[in-house]
């Protein structure tokens, strides 16, 4: 059974910092995996997809990696803001017309 | 265009009320999904509907019932809640036909005593 563990569940660190998020997986055979935003008392806001024939994607500070081999995937943030403070989660498919299955979380808070 | 709205944004409710959660999308996907997300636990699956008029069971079921009499509606309904049926309630549908993407709506804050 496929599992999504994303460690720690939170971190604090100085704005300006360069910093990772982790995504595990257990089965390397995925469709696709998704980083997600979420807000406090908000909804979850889709950052990068990457499918599972890509490394990595990148918009803006954001850099997302995928290595299904070591089934890891990392969301690296430049800069970092507190703006960024907000729960960023991770999500894979395992085929296209499978639904998500979701690690739980890490909170990020970025201390002006 | 708003995408997906749900409502209620929160509510309190006695248990073994009966409560509908309401989603509306207005961008014509056909696939469209309900996840619950508590905490420490992240978004678990409770029904999804892949078109109009099929529905099918997710991760967490029981419980619950939706409906999809059309694309664009997808009512959750609690028949008699519970007090573990407090968590926040999220509608989804792909971004895309492939399902590639999802996009979420606002969520439901639903508080079961």
């Amino acid at each position: 059974k496929q599992e999504v563990t994303q460690i720690p569940a939170a971190l604090s660190v100085p704005e300006g910092e360069n910093l990772v998020l982790n995504c595990s997986f257990t089965d390397s055979a995925i469709y696709n995996l998704q980083w997600f935003r979420q807000d406090p008392g908000k909804g979850l806001t889709s950052l990068l997809l990457i499918q599972s024939s890509q490394r990595e994607q990148t918009s803006g500070r954001l850099n997302a990696s995928l290595d299904k081999s070591s089934g890891r995937s990392t969301l690296y943030i430049a800069a970092s803001q507190p703006g960024d403070s907000a729960t960023y989660l991770c999500a894979l498919k395992l085929d296209s017309n499978y639904q998500l299955i979701w690690g739980a979380g890490t909170k990020l808070i970025i201390k002006p | 265009i708003a995408g997906i709205t749900q409502a209620p944004t929160s509510q309190i409710l006695a248990a073994g009320r009966r409560m509908t959660l309401r989603c509306t999308q207005d961008m014509r996907h056909n696939a469209m999904y309900w996840y619950r997300q508590d905490l420490g636990l992240g978004l678990r699956l409770i029904h999804y509907s892949n078109t109009a008029g099929t529905t099918g069971k997710g991760e967490v079921p029981d419980g619950y019932s939706v409906s999809r009499a059309n694309t664009d509606d997808f009512p959750l309904t609690l028949a008699s809640a519970v007090p573990s049926q407090t968590s926040v309630y999220f509608c989804a549908n792909p971004r895309d036909p492939k399902g590639n993407e999802q996009f979420f709506g606002p969520g439901t804050r639903l508080t079961v005593l």
